[in-house]
């Protein structure tokens, strides 16, 4: 059973730079993955942040960017802003049309 | 504008059935795999299945395959989910979603509740 691997938490001062890591339980992340990000606040639908590990959906700001970083498909959030305090999501595409997401990380802006 | 618009949510009893659909509009349906994706209250979000464009491929996630049946209607802009055998566990919103390609989603609905309890 493949388990896709996140922080629980992270927190980040305003203005500040974040890091959120994606992985997988064995095995290193790939291109090969597709890795996507997606925000959620309490309530809402999931809005698409990037897709293929870095391409930005339409209507995201530039301050969000996607890469591999070592074993890791990577969500880097710079200049962080009080709306950015949300849940964050990674999927990884498994092949075969199967998609699994990660646990989220429940990002606090303070 | 890209629109998803889930219904057919509700409440059913453990071993019931529902149907979900999903009207789509802003986009050339046909063109776009689509998927449905659940989360359970106060969870993380889970995919749940997708369809080809055509409709002629279908995937499901271990925990619904031989219970649940994703089709789509590309007459009528619409994508479904038969859901049946219905467990606690199956509640949850379920939300539609247009994807690129197989490997991502791209745009979501608003949601629909299921909730399966005696």
């Amino acid at each position: 059973q493949t388990v896709v691997t996140q922080e629980p938490s992270f927190s980040v001062s305003p203005g500040g730079t974040v890091t959120l890591t994606c992985g997988l339980s064995s095995g290193s992340v790939s291109t090969s993955y597709y890795p996507s990000w997606y925000q959620q606040t309490p309530g809402q639908a999931p809005r698409t942040l990037i897709y293929s590990t870095n391409t930005r959906s339409s209507g995201v700001p530039d301050r969000f960017s996607g890469s591999i970083l070592g074993n890791n498909a990577v969500l880097t959030i710079t200049g962080a802003q009080a709306d950015d305090e949300s849940d964050y999501y990674c999927v990884l595409y498994m092949g075969g049309g199967v998609k699994v997401f990660g646990g989220g990380t429940k990002l606090t802006v303070l | 504008e890209v629109q998803l618009l889930e219904s057919g949510g509700g409440f059913v009893q453990p071993g019931g059935s529902l149907r979900l659909s999903c009207a789509a509009s802003g986009f050339t349906f046909n063109n776009y795999a689509m998927s449905w994706v659940r989360q359970a209250p106060g969870k993380g979000l889970e995919w749940v299945s997708t369809i080809s464009k055509s409709g002629d491929s279908t995937y499901y996630a271990d925990s619904v395959k031989g219970r649940f049946t994703i089709s789509r209607d590309n007459s009528k802009n619409t994508l479904y989910l038969q859901m049946n055998s219905l467990r606690a566990e199956d509640t949850a919103i379920y939300y539609c979603a247009k994807d690129y390609n197989f490997e991502s989603h791209a745009n979501w609905g608003q949601g629909t509740l299921v909730t399966v309890s005696s």
